[in-house]
């Protein structure tokens, strides 16, 4: 099955600092990919979703990458704010049997240090 | 208003006892899941649901009961409960090839 491996478990950056969260999957057959944000206490919310073969999508203080051919996933948090502290995961979906299945990362926890 | 619920949000149960936890998604997802998150593992998929049947059982124990009354509900009857069930539990749902929508989250505590 789908293998995914979220790097780093933990990342401790300062404000105004870039932060860089990277994901590799192993199913190439993959093709939804995901970032959520999960806030202290809270829930997860989803912040993108990108399912081109190469592509950089931009969001608000953050710019997604997928490369299909390395089966990698990254997250780039540009210019980070207090507000970013928080735990990330990645999710790759596949189709497992005819079945379409999601896998998570296992988590990046952001600290963004004043 | 929520558009996932999940009731309680907070549970406190004791050794051996039996629980169910609430979902109820009013997005009209086809798909429902449920996770579980705890100190030892970040987030870890539990079961799916498409259309009220079972899709995916990632649970080793038989003591997990999905249950699905309506499309929209997917409860989870826990049994014999231990005090390593002591987690966070969510409730997802998704369209199909969709994005998938996480609920509030119970926390259970069990003593």
């Amino acid at each position: 099955g789908e293998q995914v491996e979220q790097r780093p478990p933990h990342l401790s950056v300062r404000e105004g600092d870039s932060a860089v969260i990277t994901c590799t999957y192993t199913d190439p057959n993959s093709y939804y990919f995901f970032w959520y944000k999960q806030e202290p206490g809270a829930s997860l919310q989803l912040l993108m979703k990108v399912f081109s073969s190469t592509e950089i999508n931009e969001g608000q203080g953050f710019t997604v990458l997928l490369n299909k051919k390395d089966k990698r996933l990254s997250l780039n948090l540009t210019a980070a704010h207090p507000g970013d502290s928080a735990a990330y995961f990645c999710a790759v979906s596949f189709i497992n049997y005819g079945n379409e299945k999601i896998t998570f990362g296992a988590g990046t926890k952001l600290t963004i240090k004043p | 208003d929520p558009k996932i619920i999940q009731k309680p949000k907070y549970l406190v149960a004791v050794t051996g006892s039996e629980k169910i936890l609430i979902c109820e998604q009013y997005l009209g997802h086809n798909a429902m899941y449920w996770y579980r998150q705890s100190a030892k593992k970040p987030l870890e998929f539990m079961f799916s649901y498409s259309y009220q049947k079972l899709m995916d059982n990632q649970t080793a124990s038989s003591r997990f009961q999905p249950q699905s009354s309506k499309k929209n509900h997917l409860d989870l009857q826990i049994t014999a409960l231990k005090p390593d069930d002591s987690a966070t539990y969510f409730c997802a749902s998704s369209q199909e090839n969709a994005e998938q929508f996480f609920g509030p989250g119970t926390r259970l505590t069990v003593l």
